[in-house]
């Protein structure tokens, strides 16, 4: 089955300054890749996906943008984090049926 | 557009009783649907998946297409049951995006 390594587990950053969460796959090839937000009453939220190498698809509007610079690499990025920006992101891979997802990053923006 | 509604954030009961969590969904055409549990300080893993029609640690789950409804259930609930419970849905394209409900929290007396 794969593993999905996902870090920092928590990170406090203040507002107006970068972020990079890293998300990497191990135990397949040529998965979907997704990031969501889960917030509190709001459940999981999918920010961005990418379906193979050097493409991204948005699903919300937001501060935050995605990249994907190796089949297995998935990275979550801002150039200036929002106080909104706070929460609990998750990274996933899915390849067939089964979708498997990181341990998160608990992101505090202060 | 696509949704997935779980109406109770919260579903407390006691060892022994019976347990129905319940998921609606909104989709147009045939969707896969999915049902995720997280377990404290665990990764979310996949719990039961519509297509499979198996039971998984006592729990079922049936798709009835005419309520657009996919609630989990088990006659017997235990302690180790307390999780959160999510239940997410799949279009059939190639993104393999999973749309997620809010999340119900399952908590089992002793």
């Amino acid at each position: 089955s794969q593993t999905i390594h996902q870090w920092p587990a928590t990170l406090v950053q203040p507002v107006g300054s970068p972020l990079s969460l890293e998300c990497t796959v191990e135990g397949t090839s040529n998965p979907n890749l997704y990031w969501y937000r889960q917030a509190a009453g709001r459940g999981l939220q999918l920010l961005f996906y990418s379906v193979g190498i050097g493409q991204i698809s948005s699903e919300v509007p937001q501060n935050l943008s995605a990249s994907r610079p190796q089949d297995r690499q998935f990275i979550l990025s801002s150039k200036k984090l929002l106080l909104s920006d706070s929460g609990f992101y998750l990274c996933a891979s899915r390849v067939n049926t089964e979708a498997f997802f990181g341990q998160g990053t608990r992101l505090t923006v202060v | 557009a696509q949704r997935v509604t779980q109406p109770e954030k919260l579903l407390s009961v006691f060892k022994g009783a019976p347990v129905e969590l319940k998921c609606n969904y909104s989709y147009s055409g045939s969707p896969e649907l999915f049902w995720y549990v997280q377990y404290s300080r665990q990764r979310l893993q996949l719990l039961l998946r519509h297509i499979s029609r198996e039971s998984i640690k006592g729990f079922t789950a049936d798709l009835n297409k005419g309520e657009t409804s996919f609630h989990l259930k088990k006659p017997f609930a235990q302690e180790e049951d307390s999780a959160m419970y999510y239940c997410a849905l799949s279009g059939l394209s190639n993104t393999g995006k999973l749309i997620f409900g809010q999340g119900t929290t399952l908590q089992v007396k002793p």
